[in-house]
């Protein structure tokens, strides 16, 4: 079976600081990782995703995050926030290709951006 | 216009209660899906329809009926209502069944009293 935990259930961070979402994951097979953002009263949108290839993978909103397979981690950076990055950030796995094996989602990650 | 569209967006309902949930996509995409997030934001995934077909289900009451009458639609039905079926409902869509790029509706709060 896979999971998905992430550490901190909520992170406040000043505006322009640094802020790192954390997400590790299980799985005795090779998985496909990504984080989404869910914005107040709205669906989920997708940041980014890993699948193969560089392990530093970059997203929109100036979002990046580092596949670290040792480690069984997919952490998400951003290297200064602003006020409108408020959110709910979810970690997500999927085992291999297969669209049978459904997208299995963190317990989420408020982010509160301070002025 | 919106992408995936979802009706109601607020539900408020009696235990014991059957409601339907509407879900359309305008997206030309041949997946859908119902995710329902709990109260601690929780999001798991209920059901997958590929072209019409039902691909995932997962441990669903069977009191939950999804029906997809073509491709750009995928309906949640529900029966006997209870408590713990309140939360917030989401319909996604995606091209293909590999393809993690989800697009999500709204959702729909559904409160059972």
């Amino acid at each position: 079976a896979q999971s998905v935990t992430q550490l901190d259930s909520q992170v406040p961070v000043f505006e322009e600081a640094p802020v790192e979402l954390r997400c590790n994951y299980s799985s005795s097979v090779s998985v496909y990782l990504f984080w989404y953002v869910q914005y107040p009263n709205q669906g989920l949108q997708l940041l980014l995703k890993y699948l193969s290839g560089s392990t530093l993978v970059k997203g929109i909103n100036g979002f990046e995050a580092e596949f670290n397979k040792s480690q069984t981690s997919f952490h998400l950076r951003k290297p200064s926030v602003h006020i409108s990055d408020t959110a709910e950030y979810f970690c997500a796995v999927r085992r291999g290709a297969s669209g049978n094996t459904p997208l299995v989602f963190g317990k989420g990650t408020r982010l509160s951006v301070i002025a | 216009d919106t992408a995936v569209s979802q009706t109601p967006k607020y539900l408020v309902t009696q235990m014991g209660n059957d409601k339907s949930i509407k879900c359309e996509q305008n997206l030309g995409h041949d997946t859908m899906y119902w995710y329902k997030q709990d109260s601690k934001k929780f999001l798991k995934i209920m059901f997958s329809y590929n072209n019409k077909e039902l691909i995932i289900n997962e441990t669903v009451p069977n009191r939950f009926s999804p029906k997809s009458p073509d491709k750009a639609h995928l309906n949640l039905h529900i029966n006997s209502l209870e408590l713990g079926d309140s939360a917030v409902y989401f319909c996604a869509s995606s091209q293909g069944q590999a393809n993690e790029k989800l697009f999500f509706g709204s959702g729909t709060q559904l409160s059972v009293l």
